[in-house]
Formats: C-alpha cells, sequence, structure tokens
C-alpha cells in the first residue's frame, strides 16, 4: 500500500449504531487530519494529530471521537450520528503541521 | 474573517480551450497556497503548492500563478481527462482554509 490508505469506502449507519473509520498512511508523515466534505461547502478541518499533540475544531459534536495510537494510523469513532452527519470523512497526511497536506480516498458515509 | 472564494463555481468548456479558474483570499500574513485535484467520490490528489508572489508552477497542461491576493490555476488547451472539481487551499499561520472549488468540465 502506498500513500494515505482509508477503510471502509462507503458505510450506511443507523442513528443508533456505533462504527470507526480507520486511516493509515504510509508516507512517514507526523501529522494526521481528520476532514468532513458535504456538498457545496469548504472541507471543514475535524480534528488534528501532530506528535501526539490534538488539536480539535470546537464545533466539532462529541458523537465523533478520534484515537490516533501511533503517527500512522488515525481512527475516528462514530456514535448516535444523525442524518445530517451524512457526508464523505477524508483523512490526510503532512510531514509537519505546516506542510503540504496528502489525502486519503475517503469513506461516504450515509447515515439513515 | 478569514476567506478563501474560487470562481467561477462551475465551468465548461470545450477540448483545446484555454481558461483560467481564480482563487482569491482576504487576509495578509499568507503561509502557502495549494491546489488540489479532486475527482467525483475520491480524495483531494495534491496538484501545486505556491508560496510567494510571483511564483509559477507547472505541470502538463497546468500552470499556477501566485498574486499578494490571488492565485490562478490555467489549463492550457484541455482534454477531457482534465474533467474534475479543482480545490485551492490557504495556509495561515497554522490553520489551513479551503475554498469550495471549480467543477471543470470539458467536452470532447
Amino acid at each position: 500500500e502506498t500513500g494515505v490508505t482509508q477503510t471502509p469506502r462507503h458505510l450506511v449507519m443507523g442513528m443508533t449504531n456505533k462504527k470507526s473509520l480507520k486511516c493509515e498512511q504510509h508516507l512517514g508523515h507526523n501529522a494526521m487530519y481528520w476532514y468532513k466534505q458535504s456538498a457545496k461547502k469548504p472541507l471543514e478541518l475535524m480534528f488534528v494529530y501532530s506528535l501526539e499533540e490534538r488539536v480539535e475544531n470546537n464545533s466539532v459534536p462529541s458523537r465523533f471521537s478520534p484515537e490516533c495510537p501511533n503517527s500512522s494510523h488515525l481512527f475516528l469513532h462514530l456514535h448516535t450520528l444523525q442524518p445530517e452527519d451524512s457526508a464523505l470523512y477524508l483523512c490526510a497526511s503532512s510531514q509537519d503541521k505546516s506542510d503540504t497536506q496528502y489525502f486519503g480516498p475517503g469513506t461516504r458515509l450515509t447515515v439513515l | 474573517e478569514d476567506q478563501v472564494t474560487q470562481s467561477p463555481e462551475a465551468l465548461r468548456l470545450q477540448e483545446g480551450e484555454s481558461s483560467s479558474l481564480n482563487c482569491s483570499y482576504t487576509v495578509s500574513g499568507l503561509r502557502g497556497l495549494f491546489w488540489y485535484r479532486q475527482d467525483p467520490g475520491k480524495g483531494p490528489e495534491f496538484l501545486f503548492t505556491l508560496y510567494s508572489a510571483g511564483e509559477e508552477k507547472e505541470k502538463e497542461r497546468l500552470k499556477a500563478t501566485l498574486t499578494k491576493k490571488e492565485s490562478f490555476l490555467h489549463i492550457t488547451a484541455p482534454k477531457p481527462e482534465d474533467s474534475a472539481t479543482y480545490l485551492c487551499a490557504v495556509r495561515l499561520r497554522n490553520q489551513f482554509y479551503f475554498g469550495t472549488g471549480t467543477s471543470l468540465t470539458v467536452i470532447p
């Protein structure tokens, strides 16, 4: 595998389910990101991990919970989501927080 | 408030018809401007980074330029495979701000 990979690519879940999105980067980078992409809106930064420090967007609901066990792996744990959370969730990585970000293919999430 | 604006929102070109996409930003202290290409259902693919006014970068039929308040992505003699959404992002301090993109369709 090369670059940034994400699994699953597609996910359909009910509002009471719990699921997790996984991201893995093979670039030797030190920073990883979760973004939400909704139609006609700019990419919304949700969380940043850099050298074990977490920075988050304060507007992200607590039903989204990130986990970064090491510099190559990033998870987004989902629980009791709402239909408006349906979107493309993108993972990205960069050498450091100020560097060019490289994106994975995304997970298309649908909440019923 | 920091803002990144891309125009036009959508652009249809005939194959071979050159044009430009615009990305403007309304803040000072730019630390980098990034262009990405995004195909439907996929993640953004990195194209260019520009750091200072007057800088230019090229890749195949694409050329990106930067002034103090805006960047242009010039597409020369586009082909149907250039059809995609083109996103720009600016880095200010340690924050990245993305535009909403320009959806480009190149008609054979």
